[in-house]
């Protein structure tokens, strides 16, 4: 069954520091997303992307976020200077809409996480 | 998307007893949809609800959407050990495709 993977599986960085957290969606997805979740809290969408550019996006994707698509595979963010509360950990889905709005088509596949653990 | 507001936080049931959890908004959903997360793991799909009264089953679980899609519930009938994890409603507003997740409901099932 296809899946999203997500590496690495835990980053630790020290606070100021870029990191880059990467994603690999189902092949035929045409939807991705980022959320994030603060260890025992709600799960907190962050970002969604379509056809190469962010559609939607949340007050917490400030300046500091950005989201990439580099090649027809891999989808990343960038957080480009990490602060202590973006500790949490980062989930990065798809969804497999085949063009247009089919609401009743919009079953997110999640990947296992990346744990960011800001020093 | 909307808040949405779940309750209960936490569940502990006996293994065989059933449990259910509500999610409420103050406001119209456009749809709802539900998702399992185990503990250290990742939210996991089980249903989206679209339809005024809705019922939706899968094995133990049911699935309903309130007739004025204000509220929803899942009803798990005879919990089994497996069924342990954080249960999450989440709203996908209309016109988008980002879900706002309620804050949970943590269910303990004690063999």
């Amino acid at each position: 069954e296809p899946e999203v993977t997500q590496t690495p599986s835990h980053q630790v960085t020290q606070m100021g520091q870029e990191v880059i957290l990467r994603c690999v969606p189902i092949s035929n997805h045409l939807y991705f997303y980022w959320y994030r979740q603060i260890l025992g809290q709600k799960v907190e969408f962050l970002v969604s992307f379509y056809n190469n550019e962010i559609s939607e996006k949340s007050e917490i994707f400030d300046d500091q976020f950005s989201v990439e698509r580099p090649d027809g595979s891999n989808f990343t963010l960038k957080i480009r200077s990490t602060k202590l509360e973006d500790s949490a950990m980062y989930f990065c889905a798809s969804s497999g809409l085949t063009g247009g709005r089919a609401w009743g088509d919009n079953e997110q596949f999640f990947g296992p996480g990346t744990r960011l653990t800001v020093l | 998307g909307q808040q949405v507001m779940q309750i209960p936080q936490y569940q502990h049931v006996q293994e065989g007893e059933d449990f259910t959890t509500y999610c409420n908004s103050s406001t119209t959903l456009s749809n709802i949809q539900w998702y399992k997360q185990r503990p250290g793991g990742h939210p996991v799909f089980l249903i989206q609800l679209v339809k005024s009264g809705e019922v939706k089953k899968q094995k133990r679980l049911t699935f309903q959407f309130g007739e004025a899609k204000k509220n929803s519930s899942l009803h798990i009938t005879a919990t089994q050990t497996t069924d342990v994890g954080t249960y999450f409603c989440a709203d996908s507003g209309a016109g988008s495709y980002q879900l706002t997740f309620g804050k949970g409901t943590k269910l303990s099932v004690i063999p």
